[in-house]
């Protein structure tokens, strides 16, 4: 059974850095797209962007690019979403999301990890 | 990339059918058939109901179907149940990226 489980709600003040993890287990971790989901309070889903473990193909959308970084720990199994100095506005819950073809549809996705920024 | 249009908010009473519109252009929508639809219930992860425009995945219901026609894709639920009132977004490929719809409430009356 596939499964994603991500790390534990953060509480962080701004300009602190923040790296949250996502694990995947049930399926080879090199063969599957992960893409990480934004929703701020009351919001939409907004796609920030994917990672593809095999190659460490990534790509960002226009509007996340430069403003956080995805990557990938192959041994542990494990993506990763940073930021390297957190604004009150990335005060959101963050999903992590895996396809085998993302063109396909996500047919799995972590728990949600909640991230609050405030002073 | 704008995010792909659809009604803030839909209603139908148990039994109904219902449809909920997903607008884009031709570099999203209407350039692919990689349309999926997302269930999403209040504190939930998001569930996919669709993919491929019209596929639906294992395990879910055939009152869930997809279409698409130009650059608007669609979400038809039949028989409505009480169960269905939730969140739905669509989502599409777009040149190496995804974008998604603003989201649409379901309330079954």
């Amino acid at each position: 059974e596939v499964q994603l489980v991500q790390s534990g709600a953060e509480v962080k003040k701004p300009g602190e850095s923040l790296k949250i993890s996502c694990k995947g287990s049930g399926y080879s971790f090199t063969t599957y797209w992960i893409a990480w989901v934004r929703q701020m309070p009351g919001k939409g889903l907004e796609w920030m962007g994917i990672i593809y473990p095999g190659d460490s193909d990534i790509r960002y959308s226009p509007s996340f690019q430069g403003q956080v970084t995805i990557s990938d720990d192959k041994s542990i199994s494990t993506a990763y979403l940073q930021w390297s100095s957190l604004k009150a506005s990335d005060t959101a819950m963050y999903f992590c999301a895996a396809a085998g073809d993302f063109t396909r549809g996500f047919h799995y996705w972590g728990q949600g990890t909640l991230v609050t920024v405030s002073s | 990339q704008s995010a792909l249009t659809q009604p803030a908010s839909v209603s139908g009473s148990p039994g109904q059918s219902i449809t909920i519109s997903c607008t884009g252009t031709s570099s999203d929508v209407g350039g692919y058939n990689y349309v999926s639809w997302y269930q999403q219930h209040p504190g939930k992860a998001p569930k996919l109901m669709i993919y491929e425009v019209s596929n639906r995945p294992s395990g879910i219901s055939n009152r869930f179907s997809g279409s698409k026609s130009g650059n608007t894709a669609s979400l038809t639920i039949s028989g409505l149940q009480a169960e269905d009132e939730s969140d739905y977004y669509c989502s599409s490929y777009t040149d190496s990226a995804v974008l998604f719809g603003g989201g649409t409430k379901l309330t079954v009356l």
